[in-house]
């Protein structure tokens, strides 16, 4: 079975500060990984996506996320943290192969970003 | 930009009723799913459909579950006897088939699912 666990249920940040999610995967076999985003009030949006290609992938607003198979890590990073970056950060994963294509969410990180 | 849609936003019922709660996944995208998070939970995965049947299913999704395509565009999930704990917020999402999608699933805003 697939698992996920993200560090640290709350974040804060200075606004223009790095913003650094972590994200740590458990898989017989490297999986697809995802960062969603949850505004308030609003449903999950796809920052990114790892569908082993290259290990660092660009996403959304600004956001990255490299792929590290000897940590089973996939953090999620920002050079500058922006206002409007304040939201929930689900990282999800997904088997690579065969039928199941369900989606195992870890339990959010909310961030805030501090003026 | 196609979008997934849900309604209603929010639902409120009274234990023990009925409820469908429904949504319009893009147009061409052929695997439907449902999620929940209760309040300060994780997102759980409750079912996936595919070719008009169930592909895969969670233990939350019993027996009180179900889930139709009663037509080419809606996608329903119906809750036949609500319990308090079945509160939560209840997502849609589709995605499309083939090599390049990745599994990449889209989702709708949810509906608020509120049980008295």
């Amino acid at each position: 079975a697939q698992s996920v666990t993200q560090l640290g249920s709350h974040v804060s940040v200075s606004e223009g500060a790095l913003v650094l999610l972590r994200c740590n995967y458990s898989s017989s076999v490297p999986p697809y990984l995802f960062w969603y985003v949850q505004y308030p009030n609003q449903g999950l949006q796809l920052l990114l996506k790892y569908t082993s290609a290259a290990t660092l992938v660009k996403g959304i607003n600004g956001f990255e996320a490299e792929f590290k198979k000897s940590e089973t890590s996939f953090h999620l990073t920002k050079p500058s943290a922006h206002m409007s970056d304040a939201a929930e950060y689900f990282c999800a994963v997904t088997p690579s192969s065969g039928s199941a294509r369900q989606l195992t969410f870890g339990s959010g990180t909310q961030l805030t970003v501090l003026p | 930009e196609p979008e997934v849609t849900q309604t209603p936003s929010h639902q409120v019922t009274q234990m023990g009723q009925e409820v469908i709660l429904r949504c319009v996944p893009i147009s061409n995208h052929l695997y439907f799913y449902w999620y929940r998070q209760i309040l300060g939970q994780k997102v759980e995965f409750l079912v996936s459909f595919y070719n008009n049947e169930i592909s895969e299913k969670s233990e939350i999704f019993d027996d009180q579950f179900s889930v139709e395509r009663p037509d080419g565009s809606n996608f329903t999930l119906k809750i036949r006897s609500t319990k308090l704990e079945d509160s939560a917020m209840y997502f849609c999402a589709s995605s499309p088939t083939g090599a390049s999608s990745y599994n990449e699933q889209f989702f709708g805003p949810g509906t608020r699912l509120t049980v008295l």
